[in-house]
């Protein structure tokens, strides 16, 4: 157990539709960053915040945002949802801003359908 | 093109067997990370070298770090089928620390 949470583990939903995806990071982490990985494909570096603030972007799309609270949590939003978002999302965290490391969530899999 | 490449992209092999996958890149890298990750699970590190030339073992895992800090090699010493995953290479982007960049990965089957 890396200590970070992810929910919900599974998620179908329709084309053009919007969903939100909810990250806990480690107790004490600060960094959390987001990851999609298509099928059979690599980790694709999405968004990172440090301490509620945005601190670095990735191939992030416009249709994508995301956020994190004074708790820590963060949560990703993905709205007019395509076929092609279609993924496993991976949130993970550390404890600075400048990764290096970072401990795993068990993802969300998302199904566009 | 990816920040970090690695090879080779598949490896089936038999129990038993020795392999190495590599992790390359044209930039040199403050760190490097191995994770391994199973199907439907989120990656789990492995180790992370940070100085050049370093050697770091876990039981039957030995991990490299170039001299140069460009490239690093993971060896399994008589793999089973427990080893069997996805290997990926990781770290901090030269450009910008910021971003926390993955190699495409090693997809190792073990066969018992």
């Amino acid at each position: 157990d890396s200590g970070v949470t992810q929910t919900p583990k599974h998620l179908i939903t329709a084309t053009g539709q919007r969903v939100t995806l909810r990250c806990s990071p480690r107790s004490g982490d600060l960094s959390v960053y987001w990851y999609q990985q298509s099928l059979d494909q690599g980790l694709q570096f999405l968004i990172q915040y440090y301490n509620g603030e945005e601190r670095a972007k990735g191939n992030i799309l416009e249709r994508f945002s995301a956020q994190q609270f004074p708790d820590l949590h963060s949560e990703l939003n993905l709205s007019s949802l395509e076929l092609g978002d279609s993924a496993l999302y991976f949130c993970a965290s550390s404890t600075s801003a400048v990764p290096t490391e970072a401990f795993f969530g068990q993802g969300t899999r998302l199904t566009v359908v | 093109t990816q920040l970090l490449e690695q090879s080779p992209q598949f490896l089936s092999i038999q129990e038993g067997e020795n392999l190495t996958v590599y992790c390359n890149s044209s930039s040199v890298f403050s760190s490097l990370q191995w994770y391994r990750q199973e199907p439907g699970e989120g990656p789990v590190l492995l180790v992370t070298v940070v100085t050049g030339g370093e050697v770091k073992k876990l039981k039957r895992l030995t991990f490299q770090f170039g001299d140069a800090r460009k490239d690093s090699s993971l060896h399994i010493t008589a793999a089973q089928p427990g080893d069997t995953g996805l290997y990926l290479c990781a770290g901090p982007s030269p450009r910008n620390f910021n971003k926390f960049y993955f190699g495409s990965g090693t997809k190792l089957n073990v066969k018992p």
